[in-house]
Formats: C-alpha cells, sequence, structure tokens
C-alpha cells in the first residue's frame, strides 16, 4: 500500500532563509509525486507535479528514487509562503491521491 | 468562480440524521473525486467516479454513505445516520486527462 510522510508537523522561519519541507514516499509502482498548498481561507491547489520540473513561487522539489523523499525547497522564503503544506502521491488506474498529513509553514517578517 | 463548486460550505446536524452534499466539477472534467479531512491529517480518498461510473471506493466509506453522479455532471455524498465520528471536511476534486485534481472549498460537516 502506497504511504506518505511528512514527518514534521509545523516549520517557522524568519523572511529571507532558506526552507525545506520533507516528504517521503512508500510506493511499490512508478511514483508521480505532488505538492499542494493551501493557504489560509483559500481551497487546496497544486503547487507543483514532479513531472513537469517547474519552479513555482521559487518553490522547487527533485523526486530521489533511492531515498523514497520529495522534499520542497525554497532558498529564500517570504512571508506570503506562510501556508499549509500537503505532500501527495498518485496511484493507480484511477489516479487517486494519497496525502501526508501536512505541514504549517510559518515565515515571520 | 469556474473552478469546482461545493454546497454548502458548512453543515451543523444532529447525530441521526442524514445529510447530503453537492459538488459541480469543472465543467470538462470527466473525472470526481471525494476526500474526507480531519483535523491534523490529509485529506483521505473515499471514492471515484468516472463520468457516470463509481469505479472505485474506499473501506472508509462504510455503508452509511452513498455517492451518485448522475449523468457525470454534479455529484452527490450522502451520508445516513450520521455520527460524531463523520464531523469533518468533505472535499471534492475534478481532473480530466493528465491534468493535475483541481479541489472545491469543500464542505464542513458537524455532528453534534
Amino acid at each position: 500500500a502506497q504511504r506518505v510522510t511528512q514527518p514534521e508537523k509545523l516549520l517557522s522561519v524568519f523572511k529571507g532563509a532558506p526552507v525545506e519541507l520533507k516528504c517521503n514516499y512508500s510506493y511499490s509502482g512508478s511514483p508521480e509525486l505532488f505538492w499542494y498548498v493551501q493557504y489560509s481561507r483559500q481551497r487546496l491547489q497544486l503547487l507543483l507535479r514532479h513531472i513537469s520540473r517547474e519552479s513555482i513561487k521559487g518553490f522547487t522539489a527533485d523526486l530521489n528514487k533511492g531515498e523514497t523523499s520529495f522534499h520542497l525547497k525554497k532558498p529564500f522564503a517570504q512571508e506570503e509562503d506562510s501556508a499549509m503544506y500537503y505532500c501527495a502521491l498518485k496511484s493507480g488506474a484511477n489516479s487517486k491521491l494519497t496525502f501526508g498529513k501536512g505541514i504549517t509553514l510559518s515565515v515571520r517578517p | 468562480d469556474t473552478g469546482v463548486s461545493q454546497d454548502p460550505r458548512h453543515k451543523i446536524t444532529k447525530r441521526g440524521q442524514n445529510v447530503t452534499f453537492r459538488c459541480d466539477p469543472i465543467s470538462e472534467h470527466n473525472r470526481l473525486y471525494w476526500y474526507r479531512q480531519t483535523l491534523g491529517q490529509g485529506p483521505e480518498f473515499l471514492t471515484y467516479f468516472q463520468n457516470e461510473a463509481q469505479l472505485e471506493k474506499s473501506r472508509l466509506l462504510s455503508d452509511r454513505f452513498s455517492a451518485e453522479r448522475p449523468k457525470g455532471s454534479f455529484s452527490t455524498l450522502e451520508i445516513q445516520r450520521t455520527e460524531q465520528g463523520d464531523s469533518a471536511m468533505y472535499l471534492c476534486a475534478s481532473s480530466s486527462g493528465l491534468l493535475s485534481a483541481f479541489f472545491g472549498q469543500g464542505t464542513r460537516l458537524t455532528v453534534v
């Protein structure tokens, strides 16, 4: 069975500091990983997906199959990055998502 | 807003009552998903529709839960004989082809 682990619940940093949000997964097939973000009072929205290899809002994430990780990184955090971040794994023919428990990122001025 | 729409946004009900939620997906999306999210957890998959066919149900979906998607457009999720443990945020998402899932704002259910 697939599993997504986000080991930390909260990360608090100062503006301009680097950010790394950890995500590990367990899946027997070929994984497709995502990061979703939820800003205060807004819906869950896609931040990035590993297959597109994009940088969105300065965030990047690299799939490391050897370490089964998909950590989200940003070199210089901004206050507007404060939100809840969820790592998710797409699996099966029906493309359902398995989510981690999420991490709250708080960026202080 | 042309995204995924859910109604109602909030529902408070007494234990034992039945409730029904509605989801209107993005119009051209043929895939529709329901998820449930409780405090401190990520969303958990409940069920999946492709067009009007319900193709997968999680074991989280007890026999008190039923979902439909008539005509492959909007979907409803009904919970019968609600219990306090059903209190959660119910999320709907839709997608099509290789697109990533787009989520609605959710229906927050409180069972008192």
